[in-house]
């Protein structure tokens, strides 16, 4: 696609449901990142991949959290058992490359909102 | 503790005002430096990067230096317009595999018509 595709766009879940966030990236992207960014802050970094592969998931807040992408490039963001504190946006971001200096693409996130 | 610092938090400047945006960062060991713009309800957009080797970077209306050995970087706005309201993020790219960013808070900008 054009550009870097989020799934839902808005999500309300009730505390304790499960979610699953999808993420388009840009077409022959190798590097995908998910970020958290909750309500007047900056973005945190959550896991990233490099085609298929898990290289970091070291700001996973939680062992409920798990993301995968199993084909090395649609990639979902799962929340199991979601809690007040999961508020937040989840932003994909797509990368050409593991060489850095080539741009980041950022989707337009996910906001998810537990009640 | 916040590894990415930006000052100011708000700005609200008229239209035509050049101004800058100041972002300092805790490790002088970084690998690029960026700055990105978030609209309300959007997702990023890149505005510049820098790498670790250059000290600055221009596009059209902005310019973005870096200084490594003080830990700051600068986003210089020339003649700001309405267009340019927004929030504007700095983001330090660690070295390592996956160059993940580290983020600042932001700085709101309002330009008044």
């Amino acid at each position: 696609g054009a550009g870097v595709s989020q799934s839902p766009r808005y999500k309300v879940a009730k505390r304790g449901q499960d979610v699953a966030l999808r993420c388009d990236p840009i077409s022959g992207h190798v590097s995908l990142f998910w970020y958290q960014q909750a309500l007047g802050q900056g973005p945190e970094f959550l896991t990233y991949f490099q085609n298929e592969a898990q290289l970091d998931k070291s700001g996973l807040p939680s062992d409920r959290f798990f993301a995968e992408r199993p084909e090395g490039s649609v990639s979902t963001l799962k929340i199991q058992r979601t809690q007040q504190e999961d508020s937040a946006v989840y932003l994909c971001a797509s990368r050409l490359s593991a060489v850095t200096g080539n741009t980041i693409y950022f989707g337009e996130g996910s906001w998810l909102t537990v009640v | 503790k916040q590894e990415v610092t930006q000052i100011p938090a708000a700005l609200s400047v008229p239209e035509g005002e050049n101004l800058v945006l100041n972002c300092s960062f805790t490790d002088s060991a970084i690998y690029n430096l960026q700055w990105f713009r978030q609209d309300p309800g959007k997702g990023l957009t890149s505005l510049l990067l820098i790498q670790s080797s250059q000290r600055e970077q221009t596009s059209g209306r902005l310019n973005a230096s870096l200084d490594k050995s003080s830990g700051r970087s600068t986003l210089y706005i020339a003649a700001s317009q309405p267009g340019d309201s927004a929030t504007y993020l700095c983001a330090r790219g660690e070295a390592g595999n996956n160059r993940k960013l580290i983020w600042g808070l932001g700085t709101s900008l309002a330009v008044n018509p």
